[in-house]
């Protein structure tokens, strides 16, 4: 069975620095997705990143950046410019591309809260 | 925009008290999921459509059932709900089984 696991289960960053929310995963699939999302407090649930498992290069949108180590099964979030905004609970998760009882289920992690200081 | 809806955004029903959530979706897409989310915690699937295929989770209550009368719109049924089912409920969908896109969720409160 596929795991997700956040090992962070809180962390600070000061408004304007980095910050690198840490995944790792286990999965015996070779082609899946792996996303992290964000959740404000009592907030919609947001979709901010996405990783296609075949595809070597890091995706990247704006400030938001993976690091993703297939051989390690690693896939960390890194924020740059933090903004108070960015404040929020941070669930990593997988899903498999291929078919079976997995598919299309997400697997998440426990979840990673992230406090921005002004 | 396109976008999931959840309604209503707070429910508050009796114990045992029958109690129905909606989700609507202008995306188009061919998945819709449950989830049940409480505090702090990581949401869990309570079951999906595939298309008009039901797939249940193996330890989703028998209490929680859903219906899917089109492919815009998902219905989840609590026939008698306990105070252990108070939860955030989150619908999502995806187009096959890409990313799934979150509605605003369902608060629900049992008294």
């Amino acid at each position: 069975a596929q795991t997700v696991t956040q090992s962070q289960p809180e962390m600070s960053v000061q408004e304007a620095e980095t910050v690198t929310l840490s995944c790792t995963y286990d999965t015996s699939e070779s082609d899946y997705y792996l996303f992290w999302y964000k959740q404000p407090p009592s907030r919609q649930m947001i979709l901010v990143i996405r990783q296609e498992a075949y595809k070597q290069q890091n995706a990247t949108e704006n400030r938001f950046s993976v690091n993703f180590q297939k051989a390690a099964k690693s896939f960390s979030l890194k924020i740059s410019d933090s903004q108070l905004g960015d404040a929020a609970m941070y669930f990593c998760a997988y899903t498999p591309n291929a078919g079976g009882t997995s598919y299309g289920k997400l697997t998440f992690g426990q979840g990673t809260i992230l406090t921005v200081h002004p | 925009d396109a976008m999931v809806i959840q309604n209503p955004r707070y429910q508050v029903t009796q114990f045992g008290k029958p109690v129905t959530l909606s989700c609507s979706q202008t995306l188009n897409h061919n998945v819709m999921y449950w989830y049940q989310q409480k505090s702090s915690q990581a949401p869990k699937l309570l079951f999906h459509y595939y298309d008009k295929d039901f797939n249940n989770e193996a330890d989703t209550p028998d209490n929680f059932q859903s219906r899917r009368p089109n492919t815009s719109f998902c219905f989840l049924d609590i026939r008698s709900p306990g105070l252990g089912d108070a939860a955030m409920y989150l619908c999502a969908t995806s187009r096959r089984a890409r990313a799934q896109y979150f509605g605003p969720g369902t608060r629900l409160t049992v008294l």
